[in-house]
């Protein structure tokens, strides 16, 4: 599987905007970037995901640069509910499996 | 909105025993998994299941696991004989398709505590 590097940890203010980066330089021309977050305490949670072209849903934005090595996660207006730790996976076409590594822990402050 | 159910939410059990963790995945999805997580440690990979039969698993998925689905609705994980290091949290996930552009919904995990 192509490997996914992201920072440790984040910290963000209540109400502010969040990008979380995510570096994948290689990717193959097929793989999804996937972003899941997980609280404390319970299961992963499917945030977005996008092949080349930036995606929005009502959870975040997703922005994948041109060249598909890179792509940050951005939440709009952080919440306390937010805090999470926030995985950037490569999904191949040929396979089922979701590959979690360390991961971001994001702490948002009030 | 639909969601993954997963019972019991906490099990202790003695070594050795079996076990057998309960998942409800989402009406009409097709593909399902299950992961773990032993405390501290990252969400691992151990199996997935489509048209009833195992599509991957892990090398962590040794003889001592199984998975069926009893019916139109449930879908089991077996340890047959656990062991310490068994002791985790296991997440049961589902999705429509196998795609790799397809969504995987996790239910809210069952712990497993072996003592």
């Amino acid at each position: 599987d192509a490997k996914t590097t992201q920072p440790n940890s984040m910290e963000s203010n209540e109400e502010e905007p969040v990008h979380l980066p995510c570096n994948h330089s290689t990717i193959s021309g097929t793989d999804y970037i996937h972003w899941y977050r997980q609280l404390p305490s319970q299961g992963p949670e499917y945030v977005i995901h996008g092949l080349t072209s930036n995606v929005n849903n009502r959870m975040a934005s997703l922005a994948i640069a041109e060249d598909r090595k890179s792509s940050t996660l951005i939440l709009h207006r952080a919440t306390l509910r937010d805090a999470a730790v926030y995985y950037c996976i490569l999904r191949e076409t040929s396979g089922s499996r979701l590959t979690f590594g360390e991961g971001t822990q994001l702490t948002v402050n009030p | 909105e639909p969601e993954v159910t997963q019972t019991p939410s906490h099990q202790v059990t003695q070594m050795g025993q079996e076990v057998i963790l309960r998942c409800v995945p989402i009406s009409n999805h097709l593909y399902f998994y299950w992961y773990r997580q032993i405390l501290g440690q990252k969400v691992e990979f151990l199996v997935s299941f489509y048209n009833n039969e195992i599509s991957e698993k892990s090398e962590i998925f040794d003889d001592q696991f199984s998975v069926e689905r009893p019916d139109g609705s449930n879908f089991t994980l077996k340890i047959r004989s656990t062991k310490l290091e068994d002791s985790a949290m296991y997440f049961c996930a589902s999705s429509a398709q196998g795609l790799a552009g397809n969504t995987i919904y996790f239910g809210e995990g069952s712990w497993l505590t072996v003592v």
